[in-house]
């Protein structure tokens, strides 16, 4: 059981904008920066969003990022055939005193 | 453009040892934060430990007392001493940059906890 919870699985349509959840609580997401990270299948895993909402050089502007109180989501928006991954999102976790991952959400692009 | 080389992974017995090594190159190495996820396969991914610029380390509950992080920056290295490894610590380790979150990763190298 994941500290941070996301929804197991995700699907959209191409051209479609998709949204993916990321919930925790007041030790973690509620007073710490929250990061999201893309990883195809046999990959590394690649940031994606950083900060909450900032973009690294070279990642699509059709990825967005947002925080609200102890929730973070990720949008897509565009959808693409290649966007089909597994997604993450991570934070600190005062409570733990360690880094904490969601449990992961899989992209499907039907 | 940061590089990361993981290796020292391989088929262990439980209650036995291994250290995993993570050759960076392409940044200044001691100026970073540098930790290790893991992820068994077909499952998510989990922050295992860090270590700071200062030589401050953290870890998870589930390898804390078990496994040690360390760090030669004459040697651009990272080290993971592991432990009385159990079949539950079975996975890709990978070796990540503690910029931004976590912005360079290598390619990771599987350690197999079997008898």
């Amino acid at each position: 059981q994941s500290v941070l919870t996301q929804p197991p699985s995700a699907s959209g349509t191409p051209g479609q904008r998709v949204s993916i959840s990321c919930t925790g609580r007041s030790s973690n997401i509620g007073s710490h920066v929250v990061y999201w990270y893309q990883q195809l299948p046999g990959t590394a895993p690649k940031l994606l969003i950083y900060t909450n909402d900032q973009r690294p050089s070279g990642v699509s502007d059709r990825f967005s990022g947002s925080k609200s109180g102890t929730s973070a989501s990720l949008a897509i928006s565009g959808l693409q055939s290649e966007d089909e991954a597994d997604y993450y999102c991570i934070v600190w976790d005062d409570s733990l005193n360690g880094w904490v991952f969601g449990g992961g959400t899989k992209l499907t692009v039907l | 453009e940061g590089q990361l080389v993981e290796s020292g992974g391989g088929l262990v017995q439980p209650g036995g040892s291994l250290r995993l090594s993570c050759a960076a190159s392409g940044f200044t190495f001691s100026s970073y934060d540098m930790h290790w996820v893991r992820q068994p396969t077909g499952k998510g991914l989990e922050w295992v430990s860090g270590i700071g610029t200062g030589g401050d380390t953290y870890y998870s509950g589930s390898v804390k007392g078990r496994f040690t992080i360390s760090r030669e920056n004459a040697k651009n290295s990272l080290y993971l001493q592991m432990n009385s490894l159990r079949a539950g610590d079975t996975a890709v380790y990978y070796c990540t940059r503690g910029a931004a979150g976590f912005d360079y990763w290598g390619q990771g190298t599987l350690v197999t906890v079997s008898s």
